[in-house]
C-alpha cells in the first residue's frame, strides 16, 4: 500500500523555522517527482513545492520562495521542507503529496494525512 | 482569490446529478493544460476523484465524471449519495505562474 507520512509541524512564533519530514513507503519514491500542498484553516488549497526524482529541478509558489526549501534523501524514502522567516500567514496543514503524470500535466496522488503548523506568538 | 474560479457551494437531493465547474483564465486551462478533481471529506486529507480532465483512478465510482472544454471544466455526480457530501477542488497547470493552482473549492450539501 502507498502511504506517505508527515511530521514536524507544531507551534512556531513568526520569524521562526521549522522543519517538515515525510516518509514514503510502498513505491519506489527515487522515481516520482513530490510535492508539498498546504491548507490553511477553513480554507482552500495551495500548492508550495515540487522537487523532481533527482532533485535537479524544484519549483516554488511565490508565497514561500526565498523562505522555504524544499528536499529529499531517496535512501530514505524522505522527502522535506524547511521553513525560515515563518509568518503568521503561513498558517496551515502541510500536505506531502506524490505528483503523478507528466510535466505539467501533473496530478497530486495520493496524499499524506498532513501535519498541522501555527505560526503565533 | 484562486486562480481557478469554482461555485462556493452546490447541492443536491439524494438520487440527483450535480456538477460543479471550474472555470479559467488563458494562462491555465484555456492553455491545454488537463484538469484533475479531488474530494477532501472534512478533517481528512484530499483524494484524487478524476485526473486528465476525465478518467477515474481505480476505486472511484462511475457515478463521477469529469470532462473539459476549451474554457471550463466540469465535475459531475450523478446518483447522488448521502457519502458524496464533501468539499471538491479543481486543479490544473498555470504557465503564467509557473506552478500548479487549485480553484477555491466547492462544498457538495446532498440534502
Amino acid at each position: 500500500e502507498v502511504q506517505l507520512v508527515e511530521s514536524g509541524g507544531g507551534l512556531v512564533e513568526p520569524g521562526g523555522s521549522l522543519r517538515l519530514s515525510c516518509v514514503a513507503a510502498g513505491f519506489t519514491f527515487s522515481d516520482y517527482r513530490m510535492s508539498w500542498v498546504r491548507q490553511a484553516p477553513g480554507k482552500g488549497l495551495e500548492w508550495v513545492s515540487s522537487i523532481i526524482s533527482r532533485s535537479t529541478s524544484i519549483s516554488y509558489s511565490d508565497s514561500v520562495k526565498g523562505r522555504f526549501t524544499i528536499s529529499r534523501d531517496n535512501a530514505k524514502n524522505s522527502l522535506y521542507l524547511q521553513m525560515n522567516s515563518l509568518r503568521a500567514e503561513d498558517t496551515a496543514v502541510y500536505y506531502c503529496a506524490r505528483f503523478s503524470g507528466s510535466y505539467p500535466y501533473n496530478w497530486f496522488d495520493p496524499w499524506g494525512q498532513g501535519t498541522l503548523v501555527t505560526v503565533s506568538s | 482569490q484562486s486562480v481557478l474560479t469554482q461555485p462556493p457551494s452546490v447541492s443536491g437531493a439524494p438520487g440527483q446529478r450535480v456538477t460543479i465547474s471550474c472555470t479559467r483564465s488563458s494562462s491555465n486551462i484555456g492553455a491545454g493544460y488537463d484538469v484533475h478533481w479531488y474530494q477532501q471529506v472534512p478533517g481528512t486529507a484530499p483524494k484524487l476523484l478524476i485526473y486528465g480532465n476525465n478518467n477515474r483512478p481505480s476505486g472511484v465510482p462511475d457515478r463521477f465524471s469529469g470532462s473539459k472544454s476549451d474554457t471550463s471544466a466540469s465535475l459531475a455526480i450523478t446518483g447522488l449519495q448521502a457519502e458524496d457530501e464533501a468539499d471538491y477542488y479543481c486543479q490544473s497547470y498555470d504557465s503564467s505562474l509557473s506552478g500548479w493552482v487549485f480553484g477555491g473549492g466547492t462544498k457538495l450539501t446532498v440534502l
